[in-house]
């Protein structure tokens, strides 16, 4: 199975300033169709996960633009340009091109400083 | 608006039964894979099992294959999730989600296995 892992696990933040979680595969995403299936979840206490980015950098409907997902292979990050009070929470990584089984990363906390 | 109610979930002593139901709406339910994602308590998102648009196709995490069948009914808009032998550490928030990137989700039901 691939092995998805994120650092830091931890993030504490500061309201305006930028953040960035990193998110590593033991293998290459780059599925044989070209694409790189490689999502991020935002889960606040109490809510289910909602997906921001899909395919490394695409933004779901709705998703701020101050979201961004970048990288290529084994190595992606979610950035957030200006963190609001509304993103603290869980953020996870989910590989979809090596499955079964579908993978996710540990998680990452962020939370206000 | 993509609505997805989980239901079934509850207290189930170990080596019970549960079917976990999940009811779609606001899409073209027949014309997308599925998913049951869950959530142990405190921890993580674990990936369980999916079913392509016609169910002819079923994959599984290794630790519930032959305890957990995964079905749909196209003409019901749902998605269920069968689950038998059920242990401790099945213990868990279970999520439906749309396709097979997870894009949507559930409010997700809770499934609690204990004596």
């Amino acid at each position: 199975d691939v092995v998805v892992t994120q650092s830091p696990l931890s993030l504490p933040v500061t309201l305006g300033q930028p953040a960035s979680i990193s998110c590593r595969s033991s293998q290459s995403l780059v599925y044989s169709d070209g694409n790189t299936y490689l999502s991020w979840f935002h889960q606040r206490p109490g809510h289910s996960p909602r997906r921001l980015i899909y395919e490394v950098s695409n933004r779901d409907s709705g998703v701020p633009d101050r979201f961004s997902g970048s990288g290529s292979g084994t190595d992606f990050t979610l950035t957030i340009s200006r963190v609001e009070a509304d993103d603290i929470g869980v953020y996870y990584c989910m590989q979809g091109t090596h499955w079964p089984p579908f993978t996710f990363g540990p998680g990452t906390k962020v939370d206000i400083k | 608006e993509v609505q997805l109610v989980e239901s079934g979930g509850g207290l189930v002593q170990p080596g019970g039964s549960l079917r976990l139901s999940c009811a779609a709406s606001g899409f073209s339910f027949s014309s997308y894979s599925m998913t049951w994602v869950r959530q142990a308590p405190g921890e993580g998102l674990e990936w369980v099992a999916n079913i392509n648009p016609d169910g002819s196709e079923k994959h599984y995490v290794d630790s519930v294959k032959g305890r957990f069948t995964i079905s749909r009914d196209n003409a019901k808009n749902s998605l269920y999730l069968q689950m038998s032998g059920l242990r401790a550490e099945d213990t868990a928030v279970y999520y439906c989600a749309t396709g097979r990137q997870a894009a949507g989700w559930g409010q997700g039901t809770l499934v609690t296995v204990s004596s």
